[in-house]
């Protein structure tokens, strides 16, 4: 079954603190992987995305990722967070082109002054 | 989100009422999604247009919910006999053109409050 998996609900970290939230996927062809950020009040906005090539993408925002295959993981970083990246993230897979995602359940990151 | 407009913003119905949501994407964009975001069940994919036909309608839950799509461009989620578990926000999408196509940027939303 295709499945994404966030394992922390909430994250709490200090401003200016280093950030990695988890990403695992199932997937049997392979993926088309996102980052989506959702802000209160706010849709969602995409971060970054890895379809193929370099494993390490770079995002908006001061985001990157990693795509580790043999861990079927994607997993969101940030070398020093910010106060305004306080939101709920949210990892996604699909086939690419015209087809639905499938999402994870989401990570709602706080950040203490 | 850039190119996807959704109205209303909220919409608080009764109970077993009739309710439609609207998406309106910028022109040029034959593929929308719909999707539902509810405590709970995160976000779930809904049903899929190309152009006005739907060839992914895998996500509806029950036969209450129907969506269509006309010239192409805007799109109706219609839920009839509301129930409170309808509650959540309802998020639009469409893919990105040119080198753009395989990611899905997103609407507002509609948040939909049954009482």
């Amino acid at each position: 079954a295709q499945s994404v998996t966030q394992p922390d609900i909430h994250i709490t970290v200090s401003e200016g603190a280093s950030l990695e939230l988890r990403c695992n996927y199932s997937y049997g062809a392979t993926p088309y992987l996102f980052w989506y950020v959702q802000s209160p009040g706010q849709g969602l906005q995409l971060l970054l995305k890895y379809f193929s090539g370099d494993t390490l993408v770079q995002g908006i925002k001061g985001f990157e990722a990693e795509f580790k295959r043999s861990q079927s993981s994607f997993n969101l970083r940030k070398p020093s967070v910010h106060w305004s990246d306080a939101a709920e993230y949210f990892c996604a897979v699909g086939p690419g082109g015209y087809n639905k995602l499938i999402f994870g359940a989401g990570t709602r990151l706080a950040v203490h002054p | 989100g850039a190119g996807v407009s959704q109205s209303p913003s909220n919409k608080v119905t009764e109970k077993g009422k009739d309710v439609e949501l609207r998406c309106d994407p910028i022109s040029g964009h034959t593929a929308l999604y719909w999707y539902r975001q509810s405590l709970g069940q995160g976000l779930e994919f809904l049903i899929y247009f190309q152009g006005n036909s739907a060839p992914d309608k895998s996500g509806l839950p029950s036969d209450r919910f129907s969506a269509e799509r006309t010239g192409g461009s805007v799109s109706t989620l219609t839920i009839q006999r509301t129930q409170q578990e309808d509650s959540a926000v309802y998020l639009c999408a469409i893919n990105g053109n040119w080198d753009r196509y395989n990611e899905q940027f997103f609407g507002p939303g509609t948040r939909l409050t049954v009482l």
